[in-house]
This record gives structure tokens, C-alpha cells and sequence, in this order.
């Protein structure tokens, strides 16, 4: 079956760095778009970033615009998310979401999600 | 700054009908914004809706329907059952900033 699978999350100092995977299966990768979406503690939910199947173009949120990057390996069929310079703000639940329709705006699958928490 | 509005919390009867709207601060909501709806129950994964203003995806009940109404985004559930007390979200998209935004969600209370 179709199935996301996040992994990475932890507890990090401000201003430290870290790595979300997410590894898909039950479907061809290679063929969607893909989202990361967070939801801070208590609060809703919050869009982040976007890749195109092929990795050509990428679009962020502005909260985390120049400190985060979002890539892709189509070989692994997997999703990452690198997150740099990171702030007590960006404590959420980490989900990918696969991106199908046009222009992947229809998010149907998501994985369980990531915990990342900032603090010192 | 560009702000999706949705009615912070509904209650509704079982058996009857609601609709939740999904508004843009940038003005009309059209097919264009591609609207989503996502259901969230306590502890859970988002689930996914509609997609694109009323399409459903395999597994939505037949009981939600999505369409725009008055300039909104809206979805709406006749028919309501004690399940669908959760919280659910739209999602918009903004092809010119090639952007996603959320609104704030909806409590929606079966009482």
C-alpha cells in the first residue's frame, strides 16, 4: 500500500541543524510532487516547502526561506528536508505529503510524522 | 501578509447539515486556489478530503462535499455522524508565489 514514512526528528539546540528523511513506497516516487508540512504543539497546521517529482523547482514558505531546503533522491525514494539555523519556532510534528493532481496541489498521503524539538 | 479565515469552531447536531467556509484575505476564492479540506481528529494524521474546490479522494464518505460558496472555499457534511467531530483545515494554493497556506482550522463539535 501506498505509505510515508518519516524519520530524523529529535531535540536540537537554536541555531543547530537537522535532517528529516521521509521514505515512500507502494508508489512511483519518482512521479510526485512532495510536501513537507509542520504542526507546532497545540496549533495548526502549517505549510513548508514543495519539490516538483524531478527536483527542478522548489518553493518555500517564508518562515523558513533560506534556512531550510527541501531535496530529493528518486533512486532511494526519499524525501529530505535539511533544516539549518533552527529556532525554538520551528517545534512541530514534521509530515511529508505526497502532492498528486495538477500542479500537486491535492495532498492525499501523508506519512505519521517527525517530532522536532528546539531547545537548550 | 496573506491570511486564510475559517470559523474557529461549529457545533452541529447528529443527522443534520454544516457548512465550514475557507476565506483569502487577497479577495475571492476561485477554482484556481485549488482548494483542500483535511479532517484531524485528536492524535491523528491530517486525512485528506477534497482536492481541487469538490473532488473527493477514494476514501471520503460520501457525506462531504466541497464547492465555493459566496467568494469562500466550502465544505459540508450532511447527514453529520459523532466520527466527524474533529478539526479540519483548507488548504489553498497561491500559483503566483507558488505558496500553500492553511487556515486556522475549525473545531467542529457533534453535540
Amino acid at each position: 500500500q501506498v505509505q510515508l514514512v518519516e524519520s530524523g526528528g529529535g531535540v536540537v539546540q537554536p541555531g543547530r541543524s537537522l535532517r528529516l528523511s521521509c521514505a515512500a513506497s507502494g508508489f512511483t516516487f519518482s512521479n510526485y510532487g512532495m510536501h513537507w508540512v509542520r504542526q507546532a504543539p497545540g496549533k495548526g497546521l502549517e505549510w513548508v516547502a514543495i519539490i516538483w517529482y524531478d527536483g527542478s523547482n522548489k518553493y518555500y514558505a517564508d518562515s523558513v526561506k533560506g534556512r531550510f531546503t527541501i531535496s530529493r533522491d528518486n533512486s532511494k525514494n526519499t524525501l529530505y528536508l535539511q533544516m539549518n539555523s533552527l529556532r525554538a519556532e520551528d517545534t512541530a510534528a514534521y509530515y511529508c505529503a505526497r502532492g498528486t493532481a495538477e500542479r500537486a496541489t491535492a495532498l492525499d498521503v501523508w506519512g505519521q510524522g517527525t517530532t522536532v524539538t528546539v531547545s537548550s | 501578509q496573506t491570511v486564510v479565515t475559517q470559523e474557529p469552531s461549529l457545533t452541529v447536531s447528529p443527522g443534520g447539515t454544516v457548512t465550514l467556509t475557507c476565506a483569502s484575505s487577497t479577495g475571492a476564492v476561485t477554482s484556481g486556489y485549488y482548494p483542500n479540506w483535511f479532517q484531524q481528529k485528536p492524535g491523528q494524521t491530517p486525512r485528506a478530503l477534497i482536492y481541487s474546490t469538490s473532488n473527493k479522494h477514494s476514501w471520503t464518505p460520501a457525506r462531504f462535499s466541497g464547492s465555493l460558496l459566496g467568494g469562500k472555499a466550502a465544505l459540508t457534511l450532511s447527514g453529520v455522524q459523532p466520527e466527524d467531530e474533529a478539526e479540519y483545515y483548507c488548504l489553498l494554493y497561491y500559483g503566483g508565489a507558488q505558496n500553500w497556506l492553511f487556515g486556522g482550522g475549525t473545531k467542529l463539535t457533534v453535540l
